[in-house]
């Protein structure tokens, strides 16, 4: 089975432009979650998806957004980029305990956004 | 609030020798534990999950362990190979689908 893929995988941003990131889940995976990681912070939760809908939501100002498609496929989208954006995004899709009470994450590579 | 705290933060071993990760929580009803790694360039992997106090699970030299506080990554006779940072994540009862990430122990195990 393919796992998560996420694309592109690396990124340079110009501050006050935006990007897109994509993220495609594990086949039967409706849960699509987003993460930002930097040497700082750690793993920080941006938003989850679960079929189209928006389910819960981390400590991110409005810049940071998402969708998720029919198929489950989700991007986000930075705007307005500052130079703290720069990080790791992290893409992870689950069961969210439709089998079984499975909740655990499968993650992508991620993809490496750098602001100049 | 909820929070994860792991520790140390790096670790450093000579293959063979023992050690083991620590994870401290406080949550608000645990739901269930997570443990993955994270090999430098990559997502984090899944490794574990634990539920209630007393679990424990095994993989190879790994083997984790869960309280009421906190959860125990063990590393048996480690080889280079498990060198990665370990990350550990919470689950509450009040909200399956969002996970609260520890900031991860980097372990290097030296030949």
């Amino acid at each position: 089975k393919a796992g998560v893929t996420q694309t592109p995988r690396y990124l340079i941003k110009t501050r006050g432009q935006q990007v897109t990131l994509s993220c495609s889940p594990i086949s039967g995976h409706r849960s699509v979650s987003w993460y930002q990681q930097t040497p700082g912070q750690g793993l920080q939760f941006l938003f989850e998806y679960f079929s189209e809908t928006q389910r819960n939501k981390g400590n991110f100002p409005g810049r940071f957004s998402g969708r998720q498609f029919s198929n489950s496929r989700s991007e986000m989208n930075v705007s307005t980029l500052e130079l703290g954006d720069s990080a790791l995004y992290l893409c992870a899709s689950s069961l969210a305990g439709l089998r079984q009470g499975s909740y655990e994450q499968y993650f992508g590579p991620g993809t490496r956004l750098t602001v100049t | 609030e909820d929070q994860v705290t792991q520790s140390p933060e790096a670790l450093r071993l000579q293959e063979g020798e023992s050690s083991s990760l620590n994870c401290s929580y406080t949550v608000s009803g645990l739901r269930g534990l997570f443990w993955y790694r994270q090999d430098p360039g990559k997502g984090p992997e899944f490794l574990f999950t634990l539920y209630s106090a007393g679990e424990e699970k095994e993989k190879e030299r790994l083997k984790a362990t869960l309280t009421k506080k906190e959860s125990f990554l063990h590393i048996t006779a480690p080889k280079p190979e498990d060198s990665a940072t370990y990350l550990c994540a919470v689950q509450a009862n009040n909200n399956f689908n969002k996970f609260y990430f520890g900031s991860g122990t980097k372990l290097n195990v030296k030949p």
